[in-house]
């Protein structure tokens, strides 16, 4: 089956640095994305990485190892409004559409 | 420019009734798509319109859920008769270019509870 595997909660204080896993498997790949959502809010793209190696935007940062089919979101210098949900989501091919499928989340709690 | 806005945005509704979810994705987007996340589980994919075509439903639960995108603009998601696991929270997204394009634009969801 598809599967795509993160934790479920971490909790931080302000300033220190997050690192979120993904572990995916899927019948297909073609890159992978990460969202984050606020409580009752839309999820927001933050990243995409369709080639191995690191991508930085800001303070996030996003990883992706194609043979280890592993990926990571790095959440530097914590701040409170970074209190989310993020979600990891494999985008399977071109065939496929665009269509993505997500892990189940990854709560961040920022702590004063 | 306008997000992608989704109507209503909480719903309540008895086993076996009706209601109909609306999306309206951004201005010019082709590519529709509706998610849903049940139960606080993973946000899973239900289909997709190119236009007002239907490219890919493979993730839609049964048939008692009807999507359509008449005229390619909005589109709009009925769930007849809605059952207990069909709560849930809705979401739609849109995307400009299907192969060029690997952001999709999300709404804030629609929170269905049916008692």
């Amino acid at each position: 089956g598809q599967s795509l595997e993160q934790p479920s909660e971490v909790t931080a204080v302000e300033g220190a640095i997050v690192q979120i896993n993904c572990t995916y498997q899927t019948s297909g790949f073609y890159g992978l994305s990460w969202y984050q959502q606020h409580d009752g809010g839309a999820p927001t793209f933050l990243s995409y990485n369709a080639l191995d190696g690191l991508e930085e935007t800001g303070r996030f940062s996003s990883f992706l190892s194609r043979s280890d089919s592993y990926g990571y979101l790095l959440l530097q210098e914590l701040q409170m409004k970074d209190s989310a949900s993020y979600f990891c989501a494999v985008r399977e091919g071109k065939a496929a559409g665009n269509k993505l499928t997500f892990g189940g989340g990854t709560r961040v709690l920022v702590k004063p | 420019e306008a997000g992608v806005t989704q109507f209503p945005s909480h719903s309540v509704i008895e086993k076996g009734q009706t209601v109909t979810l609306r999306c309206d994705p951004i201005s010019g987007h082709d590519n529709l798509y509706w998610y849903r996340r049940v139960m606080g589980k993973e946000i899973k994919f239900l289909l997709h319109f190119v236009k007002e075509s239907k490219q890919d439903e493979s993730g839609m639960p049964n048939n008692r859920f009807l999507a359509e995108r008449t005229g390619g603009t909005y589109s709009t998601l009925k769930v007849q008769p809605a059952e207990l696991e069909d709560s849930g929270v809705y979401f739609c997204a849109s995307s400009q270019d299907r192969w060029g394009g690997y952001e999709q634009y999300f709404g804030p969801g629609t929170r269905l509870t049916v008692t």
